[in-house]
């Protein structure tokens, strides 16, 4: 089952540009993370955040995550075409299933140059 | 270099004919897990194994079986495949286990005719 939801879907922006995507989720999580994908290509970690975190810094991303809406948000800032990908945000914690980890459908980010 | 490595990449295969895909790493991690990936479902557990003889169904585990004898192999095996088993396939490790960073293997592509 799909624990983490992205929102948008899909997003098109202008090399340079700002973008943000979101996660929703619906259970308690231990921690959330965010993977970068390259299309048919295997997942590739980009950035862990506690419960306990708010905010997150790696290089130009900046992830938060706010408890009490069940919500993250992962930002790239000054994009680059290289950074064209799906996104994912994935919840740390138990769930029906009893499986530990889930994904949500992700983010298609195009970057133009 | 660390890395997680699957085999095949591609496979065709026809229905009812047993195959297998492997999957090493050689990072030394105790957690392992299985993930296949379809459009608009996204990532979907079918197996975990926290350690050599321990596995667990994930999500997805119907048709699928999996097997923990050492620590660096964790293989899928798919006793009966069907059309709906055609999917992207993932493996991946984690040093921290359900909760730590995962590492993914480059995608096993399979086609059940």
């Amino acid at each position: 089952s799909q624990q983490g939801e992205e929102d948008p879907q899909a997003l098109s922006i202008q090399e340079g540009e700002n973008a943000t995507m979101n996660c929703s989720y619906k259970t308690s999580i231990n921690n959330l993370q965010w993977y970068r994908q390259n299309s048919g290509r295997g997942l590739v970690h980009l950035i862990l955040i506690r419960s306990n975190e708010r905010e997150k810094h790696s290089g130009r991303l900046r992830v938060t995550l706010d408890t009490s809406k069940k919500s993250s948000s992962l930002l790239i800032t000054a994009s680059r075409a290289a950074d064209t990908a799906s996104y994912f945000c994935a919840t740390s914690g138990y769930n029906n299933a009893g499986n530990m980890l889930t994904f949500g459908g992700g983010t298609r980010l195009m970057v133009k140059p | 270099e660390a890395q997680v490595t699957q085999n095949p990449r591609y496979l065709i295969t026809v229905t009812g004919k047993k195959l297998t895909v492997t999957c090493s790493q050689n990072m030394n991690h105790e957690y392992m897990s299985w993930y296949r990936q379809d459009p608009g479902l996204g990532l979907r557990q079918i197996y975990y194994s926290m350690n050599v003889e321990v596995t667990d169904k994930g999500d997805v585990p119907e048709g699928y079986k999996v097997s923990r004898k050492e620590k660096r192999n964790f293989p899928l095996i798919l006793e009966s495949p069907s059309p709906n088993q055609t999917s992207l396939y993932f493996c991946a490790s984690s040093l921290s286990g359900y909760a730590g960073e995962l590492f993914f293997g480059e995608g096993s592509r399979l086609t059940v005719l």
